[in-house]
């Protein structure tokens, strides 16, 4: 087992264009979730998943954003219309829901990120 | 609501020196409690955690006590290295909704040097 894997690590974009994340959760975790980090700040919650279900997402996620889980494996971030604000680091975490030798039900175990730069 | 605040950094300290960041936090109910540190250009690594009052959660050297009277969760060290250096993060997980969303501090740089 190797964690949560995301994929591109980093990505630089024009203004305007779409970006599309991957998020691959440690396997078996059922909860898997997407933060956003910006320079200097601690991560922010954007979204969440049981399985393939999206059950919450953040007021910071607008319309230009969405996430999905079709199968209830991984998991994409996409982002239509890229602005300058857009730049962050965008995480990917996962959890297992009940007694698991792949980690504890309140811990959130995360990917290493995935920059992004919108010029 | 739910908050976490933690010191301003950055932290400079020398080799061997001790180490304290301080964490408060504000919550309802019970929440976790944990600390995660991020090596430059990588995510966001568990570094201990803390389930209920008076728990002291360790690990690599790293300690900290959930204090409930106090609110706070601050993190120690007796003798840190240069390896030590990283951001570190101070959260809580409320349960909301069926699951644990995780609340960050802004986060204390820490620089050790030898």
């Amino acid at each position: 087992d190797t964690g949560v894997s995301q994929d591109p690590r980093h990505k630089i974009t024009k203004r305007g264009q779409n970006v599309t994340f991957r998020c691959d959760p440690i396997s078996e975790h059922n909860r898997l979730y997407w933060y956003r980090q910006t320079l200097g700040q601690g991560p922010e919650f954007l979204t969440y998943f049981q399985n393939e279900a999206q059950l919450e997402k953040s007021r910071l996620l607008s319309d230009r954003f969405s996430a999905e889980r079709p199968k209830g494996s991984f998991s994409t971030l996409e982002i239509q219309r890229t602005e300058q604000g857009d730049s962050a680091m965008y995480l990917c975490a996962s959890s297992p829901t009940g007694g698991s030798l792949r980690g504890s039900t309140d811990t959130q175990y995360f990917g290493p990120g995935t920059r992004l730069t919108v010029l | 609501g739910n908050s976490v605040t933690q010191m301003e950094g950055p932290v400079t300290l020398s080799e061997e020196a001790f180490l304290t960041i301080n964490c408060t936090y504000t919550a309802t109910g019970y929440p976790s409690l944990f600390w995660y540190v991020q090596y430059p250009g990588e995510g966001l690594q568990l570094l201990l955690k803390a389930t209920k009052a008076d728990d002291k959660g360790s690990n690599k050297g790293f300690e900290a006590t959930y204090r409930k009277e106090t609110t706070s969760f601050h993190l120690e060290k007796g003798s840190v290295q240069v390896s030590d250096s990283a951001v570190y993060f101070c959260a809580l997980s409320a349960f909301s909704g069926g699951y644990n969303k995780l609340i960050f501090g802004a986060g204390t740089r820490l620089a050790v040097h030898p």
